[in-house]
């Protein structure tokens, strides 16, 4: 494709609520990242794949945050029972390669938890 | 794991002067460092990135340092334009995750 898209591009969940958000990163790109992006700061990482391994989960804040990329392509990042503190906007990119390649990001989707 | 700081928080500098951002990083294994602009409600954007095998890396107005002993890099905007207004990012990076820094607010005052 084009680029990184993500969906949705906002989310409005009840606290409790659990929700999906979707990243279809540019074709072909191995490595595939998850950021949180609070007002006002920087991105946080969450999570990275490489192809659909898992090789790193260190920025999962709690056992509530679940990613996936089953294929080696789309991903999913899971957010169960969903507290205020996970809103934010939630940022996903993808490189050639590995980290040390240029990401591209995605247009975010915006969490608001209620 | 690698930590990234960022000064200043907030810059203002007229239109047409020169912005200088810089970051410190921990992790001396780290050996890569974008600079990433970012437009309100807007995707982060590469602007411009060097590796720890380089020094210096110039791209027009925008111009990169990086000091591996002291483990420091510096963003140089020239000849500010009101368009460079936006939040600007640093980071470091290893052969996994990328650590970004807090962030550089950048206003261009007429």
């Amino acid at each position: 494709g084009a680029g990184v898209s993500q969906s949705p591009r906002y989310k409005v969940a009840k606290r409790g609520q659990d929700v999906a958000l979707r990243c279809d990163p540019i074709s072909g790109h191995v490595s595939l990242f998850w950021y949180q992006q609070a007002l006002g700061q920087g991105p946080e990482f969450l999570t990275y794949f490489q192809n659909e391994a898992q090789l790193d989960k260190s920025g999962l804040p709690s056992d509530r945050f679940f990613a996936e990329r089953p294929e080696g392509s789309v991903s999913t990042l899971k957010i169960q029972r969903t507290q205020q503190e996970d809103s934010a906007v939630y940022l996903c990119a993808s490189s050639f390669q590995k980290a040390g390649d240029e990401q591209f990001f995605g247009p975010g989707t915006r969490l608001t938890v209620l | 794991g690698e930590n990234v700081e960022q000064h200043p928080s907030t810059l203002s500098v007229q239109e047409g002067d020169s912005a200088v951002i810089k970051c410190t990083y921990s992790d001396s294994a780290s050996n890569y460092f974008p600079w990433y602009k970012q437009e309100l409600g807007k995707r982060p954007q590469l602007i411009i990135d060097i590796r720890s095998n380089v020094g210096e890396k110039k791209d027009q107005r925008i111009a990169v340092t990086l000091n591996k002993t002291a483990k420091h890099f510096s963003l140089h905007i020239t000849e500010t334009q009101p368009e460079d207004s936006a939040v600007y990012f640093c980071a470091a990076s290893g052969d996994d995750k990328i650590i970004f820094g807090k962030g550089t607010r950048l206003h261009i005052l007429p």
